[in-house]
């Protein structure tokens, strides 16, 4: 039982590159999030996704591009880094009310 | 628009003490809140929430936690640390389908021996 999986863990990036981050679930949930979490903030929603097909933008989307083709991934690309983007990302699914989350990719960008 | 405010950035307890972390909430309709566990390098644990129902709910590891209405706030409680416990905890509000889901920022907990 798999359950959610993030790639890469660690990422080192230089500004005005294209990242991807991916997000892999095995529960068939049909809701997954993406959150960036930064000292002193706690975690804020970047993008939601309530089936394939569907998303939709959270607290802090600029910058940021999601797609969901099938309902188990939901991959996360910045399309051009800045520095700004360097935090830690977390992906969650959930089903009904609770969230499940991933164990976090942790992006520098130089 | 829905917020969280944890006010105790870091707290520090001795193991075997009771632990009190608060959280208050703003939402405009009936709240969904909750508690996440995050040790070091970790992604976020659930440890509890609330709905809706009797205002003290259980949780996992011992922890507990009150929904005060009249307070908008929802603090966890454990009667007896360990040091185990020693992590970062986050309080969430949102609704149903968690699409705005609000965190605090957090309160990293400190176990002395």
């Amino acid at each position: 039982d798999a359950g959610i999986t993030q790639s890469p863990r660690y990422k080192i990036t230089e500004t005005g590159r294209q990242v991807t981050l991916m997000c892999h679930q095995t529960w068939s949930h049909s809701y997954m999030f993406w959150y960036r979490q930064d000292l002193g903030h706690g975690l804020r929603l970047i993008y939601y996704s309530a089936a394939a097909d569907i998303t939709d933008k959270g607290e802090v989307p600029d910058g940021y591009v999601v797609s969901r083709s099938k309902t188990e991934n939901f991959p996360l690309t910045l399309e051009s880094a800045t520095r700004s983007q360097t935090s830690v990302y977390f992906c969650a699914s959930s089903v009904a009310d609770t969230q499940y989350f991933g164990p976090g990719t942790r992006l520098t960008v130089l | 628009a829905q917020s969280v405010t944890q006010p105790d950035i870091h707290i520090t307890v001795s193991e075997g003490a009771s632990l009190e972390l608060r959280c208050n909430y703003s939402y405009g309709a009936t709240p969904y809140l909750f508690w996440y566990v995050q040790s070091p390098g970790q992604g976020l644990q659930l440890l509890l929430k609330y709905f809706s129902g009797d205002t003290l709910v259980q949780g996992i590891k011992g922890f507990e936690a009150e929904f005060k209405r009249s307070q908008s706030s929802f603090n966890l409680r454990k009667p007896s640390v360990h040091w185990s416990d020693a992590a970062e905890y986050f309080c969430a509000v949102g609704s149903y389908n968690n699409n705005d889901m609000r965190f605090g920022a957090g309160t990293r907990l400190t176990v002395k021996p």
